[in-house]
Parts: structure tokens; C-alpha cells; sequence
């Protein structure tokens, strides 16, 4: 089955610096990838997804990246704020399957 | 929309109990998914409905759960008994189509078995 690498675990960054989050994949066959933030005590909340006919997409302070060669995707926030500390999810979905496989998650701290 | 809704949000009761967890999924929504998460696990995803009919059950984690989706609009995850290792938070989402599409979580039940 599909196995997601998440990294860093923890993440701390000044407002206004820029953080990135990066997952890898096992499975060739993944073609959907979305990520999801998670603030204290709420629930996952999708904020930006890409699939595999694109490498890039971007959404105001927000871009996600994909190569599909070395199956790795990342998320990069600019401009960061002190709302931005949160939990983020990666996560890939097989084609032609419905299940999501999560990475172990990162946490982000933005401090002020 | 009301998102998707479950009930009840927190839930506290003592071992050997049945713990009933429920959901109400987005209308229209096809997909619906019951996960686990812990801080030692993640998130898990216990069982996976298409049209109200079992997918995908392999992450159940024993006999003690078990869930049912007796129409479109309805979800129930039941533990019997309950045990402590059984305490996490545990997520109902729904997904508007049949593959490769996104979730949309519920706000979540934290379940405490004393």
C-alpha cells in the first residue's frame, strides 16, 4: 500500500519568514495530493490540493509542488503569521482508489 | 451547507461501556469515511463507505467496532465494549465522488473511556 513521509515534524519560524513542509510517497500510482490544516483542538480542514497533471499551483500565500519523478510534494507558506501555527497534513490518494494515506503531520509554530 | 455534523462532540464513559458515535454527512456526498486519530498514531482511517456500502474495513481495529450506514444521510461507529486504549478523537468526512476527491471533515468526537 501507499506509505507517506512527512518532515520536518516540528517547524518554528519568526512572522513574516517562509516555511516548507515536504512529504514523500512510495506508490507510482498516487495522483491526487492534498494537504490539510489542523488548528488546535478543530478538525482537518483541506487548504490547497494538487494532482499529477500539474507540478505546480499556488493559492494568495500558499503553493504546492509536485514531482512526480522522485514522488515528493511540498507545501510553501510566505509571509507567515502567528495564525498560520498549526497542524498540516500531507496526504496522496491512489488513482481510481478513495482512501487517504496521511503523513504523521507537522507542526508549525509561527512566533510574533 | 451545514458541513458535516457528528455526534455527540465529546463523549466520557467508563470501560466495558457501548460508546455510539454519529454522523450525518454532506447532502449529495457519495464517500464517507470514520478515522481515529491519537498523538502516538495520527490519523487512521478506520472504514471507508461508497453509497452506503462497506468499502474498505481494514483498519478496524478489532471485533469491539463495528459501523453501519443505513441511508445516505446517516453514519454510526459503535465500540463494545469500550476500552481506555479506545480514547482519541475520532473524525466522520464525506467526499463528493467516487475517487480522488477531497474530504471534508466533521468537527469530531473525543471519546475518554476511564
Amino acid at each position: 500500500g501507499e506509505n507517506v513521509e512527512q518532515h520536518p515534524s516540528t517547524l518554528s519560524v519568526q512572522e513574516g519568514d517562509s516555511a516548507v513542509i515536504k512529504c514523500t510517497y512510495s506508490d507510482s500510482a498516487s495522483n491526487y495530493f492534498p494537504w490539510y490544516k489542523q488548528e488546535l483542538g478543530k478538525r482537518p480542514q483541506l487548504i490547497i490540493d494538487i494532482r499529477s497533471n500539474v507540478g505546480e499551483k499556488k493559492d494568495q500565500r500558499i503553493a504546492v509542488t509536485l514531482n512526480k519523478t522522485a514522488k515528493h510534494f511540498s507545501l510553501h507558506i510566505t509571509e507567515t503569521q502567528p495564525e498560520d501555527s498549526a497542524v498540516y497534513f500531507c496526504a496522496a490518494i491512489r488513482a481510481g482508489y478513495s482512501t487517504l494515506t496521511f503523513g504523521k503531520g507537522t507542526m508549525l509554530l509561527v512566533s510574533p | 451547507d451545514a458541513g458535516v455534523i457528528q455526534s455527540p462532540r465529546h463523549e466520557v464513559t467508563e470501560m466495558g461501556q457501548e460508546v455510539t458515535l454519529r454522523c450525518k454527512p454532506i447532502s449529495g456526498h457519495n464517500s464517507l469515511f470514520w478515522y481515529r486519530q491519537t498523538m502516538m498514531r495520527g490519523l487512521e482511517l478506520l472504514i471507508y463507505f461508497n453509497n452506503n456500502v462497506p468499502i474498505d474495513d481494514s483498519g478496524m481495529p478489532e471485533d469491539r467496532f463495528s459501523a453501519k450506514m443505513p441511508n445516505a444521510s446517516f453514519s454510526t461507529l459503535k465500540i463494545q465494549p469500550s476500552e481506555p486504549r479506545d480514547s482519541a478523537v475520532y473524525f466522520c468526512a464525506s467526499s463528493p465522488g467516487t475517487v480522488e476527491y477531497e474530504q471534508y471533515f466533521g468537527p469530531g468526537t473525543r471519546l475518554t473511556v476511564t
